[in-house]
This record gives structure tokens, sequence and C-alpha cells, in this order.
């Protein structure tokens, strides 16, 4: 299986602020990176697919790089409804695994 | 407008089977894929199974063996069966259903099970 690790695991962060969440592939996975966020409701949604690409309707702020192993989601200016938790996942070869998370706090 | 709602027993005993339905709107169960998403309580996302638009499965090898995932497309359901389980099965269960392009573009409002006698 590919493991996915996530850092950092806790962000505290000011409004306004620029912030960027790393993902590290245990091995090669050709772009193949999906971001999601969940609320503190539970809610979960997509917001990058295929390492940069912006899911309909997911503000400009959000960004998403990378290549080989090494992936990171930045987002520009922090807004108050951005603070939430944060996960990579790879879709390269089954089983699709997750990163463990960051959670984006207000400083 | 696509929509997700997951269905089952809030409280499943040890050893015992879990059956769990998600509902699906907005769109044919024979043109997307949906999948399966667990979360243990505080606890990250696992990837459990996906049943395809063509009706073929694939499941995450570490649960394989207790793990079905069906469907009705006629009444829009996929559904969920996990035997054999144990306390740490408690989790929150999510489906996915796929969109244009990526595999869990839509997901439930999830539904909590728990594990324990």
């Amino acid at each position: 299986d590919i493991q996915m690790t996530q850092s950092p695991s806790s962000l505290p962060a000011s409004l306004g602020e620029r912030v960027t969440i790393s993902c590290r592939a245990s091995q090669g996975i050709s772009n193949n990176l999906n971001w999601y966020q969940q609320k503190p409701d539970g809610t979960i949604k997509p917001l990058i697919y295929y390492t940069s690409n912006l899911q309909s309707g997911v503000p400009s702020r959000f960004s998403g790089s990378g290549s080989g192993t090494d992936y990171s989601l930045t987002i520009s200016s922090l807004e108050p409804e951005d603070f939430a938790m944060y996960y990579c996942q790879q879709d390269a070869s089954f089983p699709f695994t997750f990163g463990s998370g960051t959670k984006l706090e207000i400083k | 407008q696509v929509q997700l709602k997951e269905s089952g027993p809030g409280l499943v005993q040890p050893s015992q089977t879990l059956s769990l339905t998600c509902t699906v709107s907005g769109l044919s169960l024979t043109s997307n894929s949906v999948s399966w998403i667990r979360q243990p309580p505080g606890k990250g996302l696992e990837w459990m199974g996906v049943i395809w638009s063509n009706g073929g499965t694939d499941y995450n090898s570490a649960i394989k063996s207790r793990l079905s995932i069906s469907r009705d497309t006629s009444k829009s359901q996929v559904f969920l069966k996990m035997n054999s389980l144990q306390t740490e099965d408690t989790a929150m269960y999510f489906c996915a259903r796929e969109s244009s392009y990526i595999l869990l573009g839509y997901w439930g409002q999830g539904v909590m099970v728990t594990v324990s006698s």
C-alpha cells in the first residue's frame, strides 16, 4: 500500500495568512493526488483533484502543486470558513489511501 | 442536485454483520461509481471499497475478506456488508459518488456505527 505522510498535523494561523500543507507519498503517484476539506460538523468536500485542478465552486485562494512523491496545498489568504481539517488522498493505486490530516486552527 | 444519504443501525454487537445503505439521487448508478469510506472517532479517513458503474468492485485488501459492496440500480441504492465486526470497526461510515473528475466527488453526511455489546 502507498503510505501518505501529511504535515503538519496541526497548523495555527491567522486570518489573511498564507499557509501550505504538505503531503508525501511512499512512492511516486504520477500526480494522482486529491485534497479534501472536512468541516467541524463532519461535512467533507473535495477541493483539488489531480494535484492542481480546482473543484467547481472552490475559491481561487486554494491551489495545489507537486509531482512525483511530494505535493502541497496552499491557501493564499485565510478566510474564517477555511479553519477545518484537510486530507490528501492518492488514487494512483489500490487501496486508495489518505494522509493523516492537518487541522488548520485559528491562532 | 446530487445527494447521498447513508442509513443503517447505530449499534452493532461484536462478531455480528454490519449492513449499510447509501441512497443516491441526482444521477444513475450505471453512470458513476460509489465508494465507501470510514472514519473512527478522532481519527483519519480509510477508503474501504468501490462499486464501479459497470457493477465491478474493488476492496481495500486490509478488510477485503470481511467486506461486500453491492447495489440495486432500480432503487439507486448501494449496500455495504461487513462481517465479524470488532470494536475497532466503530466509525462514521461515508459513501461518496464519482463526479466528472474525481472518484470521491460528492459525499454523504455519514452514519455513525458503534460496535459494542
